[in-house]
């Protein structure tokens, strides 16, 4: 079946540094990849997506690129903020007849907390 | 303003007790979902309906029913015979008409044990 694994957190990181939160997949053919970021006491809201290989899903200074050919969708940004500070999905969708849509695979999420 | 609404936003129930989470869209999405979150596992989707009068078991719905007599609501009960029901409970809905559709999440339900 189809599974998400991220990099263990929690990630604690100072103001403007580099972030990376590694994501690999499985999963057969051309799964959509998606990232979710959860605020506290929040539901998730949508950061980014990338619907095929190669393709560099982008939002708020966040980025991602699906690599095919390692099965990642690892997510980076150049330059943290205290307001990042949150948990991160990353998800998959595979459809299956068109009937898989919304029926998303979820890693385990990283708590990212950024300070001043 | 459009979005999902839950309700409430924290909820206690007793050994034997069924308890109901409401959740309610007026995005005019034909798709809704429940998701169940614990810590450090991520979301698991319980059930999920794509149209009025129809819905599928996901994951783990052993122990949940739904109902979704209308496109806008789509309550979640949680039965007594869910043995360890203590999670955070999330509503999402889409267009749900391709693979890459976005889910539009509500602000979810801490549900505890009393």
């Amino acid at each position: 079946g189809n599974s998400v694994t991220q990099m263990e957190g929690p990630v604690t990181l100072s103001e403007e540094a580099f972030l990376t939160i590694n994501c690999t997949y499985t999963a057969t053919g051309y799964p959509s990849l998606f990232w979710y970021v959860q605020y506290p006491g929040e539901g998730l809201q949508l950061l980014l997506k990338a619907t095929k290989a190669d393709d560099k899903g982008s939002n708020k200074g966040f980025e991602a690129t699906y690599r095919k050919e390692t099965t990642s969708f690892h997510l980076e940004k150049g330059s943290v903020q205290v307001s990042d500070s949150a948990v991160y999905f990353c998800a998959l969708s595979k459809g299956a007849g068109g009937t898989s849509y919304g029926k998303l695979t979820f890693g385990q999420g990283t708590i990212l907390t950024v300070h001043p | 303003d459009g979005g999902i609404t839950q309700s409430p936003k924290y909820l206690f129930r007793k050994e034997g007790q069924n308890v109901t989470l409401s959740c309610e869209q007026n995005l005019n999405h034909d798709a809704m979902y429940w998701y169940r979150q614990d810590p450090g596992q991520g979301l698991r989707l319980i059930y999920y309906s794509q149209i009025v009068n129809d819905f599928q078991k996901g994951d783990i719905a052993e122990g949940y029913s739904v109902s979704r007599e209308k496109k806008e609501s789509f309550p979640l009960t949680v039965t007594s015979a869910q043995k360890n029901p203590t999670a955070f409970y999330l509503c999402a809905s889409s267009g749900g008409h391709t693979t890459n559709e976005k889910l539009f999440f509500g602000s979810g339900t801490q549900l505890s044990v009393l």
